[in-house]
């Protein structure tokens, strides 16, 4: 069955490094890729989208990479700030429906 | 623009009831789907609307159904409530049909607790 794997424990890292986030994936060839950010208590929040063809996707300090042949994604935030502390979730989506992993806590302090 | 918005925010409800959860989505987003989340699970889709019609599905037994209104605002109803259908509720909209593509708007979430 399709599974995706993300760090399950929590990431510290202090702030101004770089957070690399991991999400690999088995038994699925997902035609886009999505990384949301979730806060306690709150609906995720949509930062990214890559497609299989896209290799790397950037937006300000977010970086995305997607390799298919790796069946892995990496989430990268640049210059990390206490704000960006928070859950983040990839999503794999295909023709019909789109798939989350169990999402990997960062915490960034100062 | 008003975001996602989810009535109740928080729900109690007793094994066998059935519930009705209500989202509205932003204006001029005509897509809707939901997603259950749990601490052991994570977020699944349960289904997505367009246009009145569902378009896709998860794997979540006939107890669980949906509608979208002529407005794109949905309901979900989940019937026969059982302990395991404690959860977070999420409803997303995106402008298009297709969850997977789109970018979605994800509402605060209906809280829904089974005795």
């Amino acid at each position: 069955s399709q599974k995706i794997e993300q760090n399950s424990e929590a990431l510290n890292i202090q702030e101004g490094k770089t957070a690399t986030l991991t999400c690999n994936y088995t038994n699925y060839s997902p035609a886009y890729l999505q990384w949301y950010r979730q806060d306690p208590g709150r609906g995720p929040v949509f930062l990214l989208l890559i497609r299989e063809n896209e290799k790397e996707k950037r937006k300000e300090r977010l970086k995305v990479t997607f390799d298919t042949t790796l069946k892995q994604s990496l989430f990268h935030i640049t210059a990390s700030q206490p704000a960006d502390s928070a859950t983040y979730l990839c999503a794999l989506g295909n023709t019909d429906k789109l798939i989350f992993g169990t999402g990997t806590r960062l915490q960034v302090f100062p | 623009k008003a975001g996602v918005t989810q009535t109740p925010r928080y729900l109690i409800k007793t094994r066998g009831q059935q519930v009705t959860l209500s989202c509205s989505p932003i204006s001029g987003h005509r897509s809707v789907s939901w997603y259950q989340q749990t601490p052991g699970q994570g977020l699944q889709f349960l289904f997505e609307y367009f246009s009145e019609t569902q378009r896709n599905k998860g794997n979540f037994p006939g107890r669980f159904s949906g509608r979208q209104f002529s407005n794109s605002r949905s309901e979900m109803n989940v019937s026969t409530l059982e302990l395991g259908d404690s959860a977070l509720y999420l409803c997303a909209s995106s402008l298009e049909v297709g969850a997977h593509y789109n970018e979605q708007f994800f509402g605060p979430g209906t809280r829904l607790t089974v005795l």
